[in-house]
């Protein structure tokens, strides 16, 4: 399996609620990175956090790092339409030496109005 | 400041053709990285160009795929000759210092269809 597996990969929710996705990776890693890509775009980088770090906020986004589970996961407040779109996590894969960040499959979102 | 750019944004080509796709990253970024992503599956990694170097394509699928990144500036990526399974989302990346420590900066994709 992927370095960084999102889980759900499919998620419906109405505006205004909260939207939480999460992710595991197999390997050690210095940071855990998120993306989000809104259909037929490039990807878009939402927040990185470090190893050493267990919760980073960035506006409505909320993300949790556990290094001893190998999972994080990114918590998005008070959800609107806009917010539709495809989100992966990405870590530079340590285990392998490769300096590129591994992505999943991403979870999609759909925030319905 | 422009960001990355990716040119064409969609080809459509017939199987055994040759395309080349072209992406040009962020000025004075020495890392430039390719990934795909296929049939709404993950995205894949490619290869990791630093400067005009190679640092890393253990991702190519295989020697129908050639990249280069002459000079140290914009890259290309060739596929001779295409294949269905080609079929695919094509990004490019770029950053300043590495994704060991920051983020990645994606161009639009380049939407490859092979008939």
């Amino acid at each position: 399996s992927q370095q960084g597996e999102e889980d759900p990969q499919a998620l419906s929710i109405q505006e205004g609620e909260n939207a939480t996705m999460n992710c595991s990776y197999k390997t050690s890693i210095n940071n855990l990175q998120w993306y989000r890509q809104n259909s037929g775009r490039g990807l878009v980088h939402l927040i990185l956090i470090r190893s050493n770090e267990r919760e980073k906020h960035s506006g409505r986004l909320r993300v949790t790092l556990d290094t001893s589970k190998k999972s994080s996961s990114l918590l998005i407040t008070a959800s609107r339409a806009a917010d539709t779109a495809s989100y992966f996590c990405a870590t530079p894969d340590r285990g392998t030496g490769r300096r590129a960040l591994t992505f999943g499959s991403g979870t999609r979102l759909q925030v319905q109005p | 400041e422009a960001g990355v750019t990716q040119f064409p944004s969609h080809s459509v080509i017939e199987k055994g053709q040759t395309v080349t796709l072209r992406c040009d990253p962020i000025s004075g970024h020495d890392n430039l990285y390719w990934y795909r992503r296929v049939m709404g599956k993950e995205i894949k990694f490619l290869l990791h160009f630093v400067k005009e170097s190679k640092q890393d394509e253990s991702g190519m699928p295989n020697n129908r795929f050639l990249a280069e990144r002459t000079g140290g500036t914009y890259s290309t990526l060739k596929v001779q000759p295409a294949e269905l399974e080609d079929s695919g989302v094509y990004f490019c990346a770029s950053s300043l210092q590495g994704a060991e420590t920051g983020e990645l900066f994606f161009g639009e994709g380049s939407r490859l269809t092979v008939l």
